[in-house]
């Protein structure tokens, strides 16, 4: 099973800032196939982004992942409010079962 | 346009059964792999089981297996999780997301407690 370890843990900046959010596997996943969620209280996951790049269906441009192997990143570039949430990554290009990193919640400072 | 609605939670006896529903009033169900991940109380997501298009393959992660059956109607635009043995660990809010590597869409989750 792969692990995925999410850093930081928590994450404070301000609106118009940049945030940017790890997630590193314990091994390499296959065709780059890891995802990323944003996740507000009360509510589902949504998602984000597919195949560590690609934007999801109306999903702002502030947006992006990058990363291959075992290091993903989750940059968002100018902060707004309506983006502090909790944020995980999750892999589906290995055996199963597909796992989740623990998740970051970024908070605004 | 997909809208998923689970339902089925509540509160049962370890040891207990429950079956939690999800149905799509789009008209794309039967296109897609369905999943259920669980979120328990404060903490992170947790894959739970998944089904192809036409039922023919199924897959569920270790901890449930032999206890939990995923299962589908296309005809009724409805997924089904059928949780038997449940123990307090499966204490959690269950999601219904399309996809069949990760959630698409999601419901808005239905409320599983297992306690005395």
């Amino acid at each position: 099973e792969i692990v995925l370890t999410q850093s930081p843990g928590t994450l404070s900046l301000s609106p118009g800032e940049r945030a940017t959010l790890s997630c590193r596997a314990s091994q390499s996943i296959s065709n780059n196939y890891l995802v990323w969620y944003q996740q507000k209280p009360g509510q589902a996951p949504r998602l984000l982004i597919y195949d560590a790049s690609s934007r999801a269906t109306g999903i702002p441009d502030r947006f992006s992942g990058t990363g291959s192997g075992t290091d993903f990143t989750l940059t968002i570039s100018r902060l707004e409010p309506e983006d502090f949430a909790v944020y995980y990554c999750q892999q589906y290009g290995n055996s199963l079962p597909y796992t989740f990193g623990q998740g970051t919640k970024l908070e605004i400072k | 346009e997909v809208q998923l609605v689970e339902s089925g939670g509540g509160l049962v006896q370890p040891g207990g059964s429950l079956r939690l529903s999800c149905e799509d009033s789009g008209f794309t169900f039967s296109s897609h792999w369905m999943n259920w991940v669980r979120q328990a109380p404060g903490k992170g997501l947790e894959w739970v089981a998944n089904i192809k298009e036409d039922g023919s393959k199924k897959n569920y992660v270790d901890s449930v297996k032999g206890r939990f059956t995923i299962s589908r109607d296309n005809a009724k635009n409805s997924l089904f999780l059928q949780m038997n043995s449940l123990r307090a660990e499966d204490t959690a809010v269950y999601y219904c997301a399309t996809g069949g590597w990760y959630g698409v869409d999601w419901g808005q989750g239905t409320l599983v407690t297992v306690s005395s």
